[in-house]
């Protein structure tokens, strides 16, 4: 176990509505990134959060939002959602959010979403 | 060109044999390797991480980094099936602004059969 949580686990939209992922990240961790991950694909960066602020972000277009809280925290927010947005939502956290040794990714179990 | 590419497979090794997985990058600039084992719907496990040329070793596990080739590996030595799963390369390079993101490859499938 790596001690980072996601819910829910398994998600039901059709298209147009939005949606929450949640991710509580792994104690004395302040770094949170978000990934989807496609059918047969690896893991696609959306972007990943610092201390709460956003500090980078994948080719996903504005609809896909997020928020970190004081506690580290993060939630995932998608907005008027399309069928391709079906898929496997990964949170990680990690130590910081430097390039150094050590700075591992830690992935939590995911969220499925699948939108109708 | 992918950024990290990997062969998709399936890879089929029999119990007790060497697996070798291989993994090759574009970005000249990287400086971290990681290798991550899916199960079937499940998320991705860290197995080894490699920073500098050269060999790792931990337990079955050997990865290998070429910086110059841009070329890492993973072998996997005497095979078990529960070691069937998608195994995948992810590279961390000069980060984006300050985020250090992961680029994964699409995965290599690994089937070790009885």
């Amino acid at each position: 176990e790596t001690g980072v949580t996601q819910s829910p686990t398994h998600l039901i939209k059709t298209r147009g509505q939005q949606v929450t992922l949640r991710c509580s990240s792994q104690s004395g961790h302040n770094t949170v990134s978000w990934y989807q991950q496609a059918l047969g694909q690896g893991p696609q960066f959306i972007f990943q959060y610092y201390r709460e602020e956003e500090n980078g972000r994948g080719n996903f277009p504005p609809r896909f939002s997020g928020l970190q809280f004081p506690n580290y925290s993060s939630e995932l927010n998608v907005n008027a959602l399309e069928l391709d947005d079906s898929a496997l939502y990964l949170c990680a956290s990690s130590p910081g959010q430097g390039i150094g040794i050590g700075n591992i990714q830690y992935f939590g179990a995911g969220t499925r979403l699948s939108v109708l | 060109q992918k950024e990290v590419e990997q062969n998709s497979g399936p890879l089929s090794v029999p119990e007790g044999a060497i697996a070798s997985l291989n993994c090759t990058y574009s970005d000249r600039g990287s400086q971290s390797f990681f290798w991550y084992r899916q199960y079937s719907g499940k998320s991705p496990e860290l197995i080894m991480s490699i920073y500098s040329n050269g060999d790792k070793e931990d337990g079955r596990f050997t990865a290998q980094l070429n910086k110059a080739s841009q070329y890492v590996s993973l072998l996997i030595r005497d095979s078990q099936p529960s070691d069937s799963a998608t195994y995948l390369c992810a590279v961390r390079g000069i980060n984006t602004g300050t985020a250090s993101k992961l680029t994964f490859g699409t995965g290599t499938r690994l089937q070790v059969t009885l």
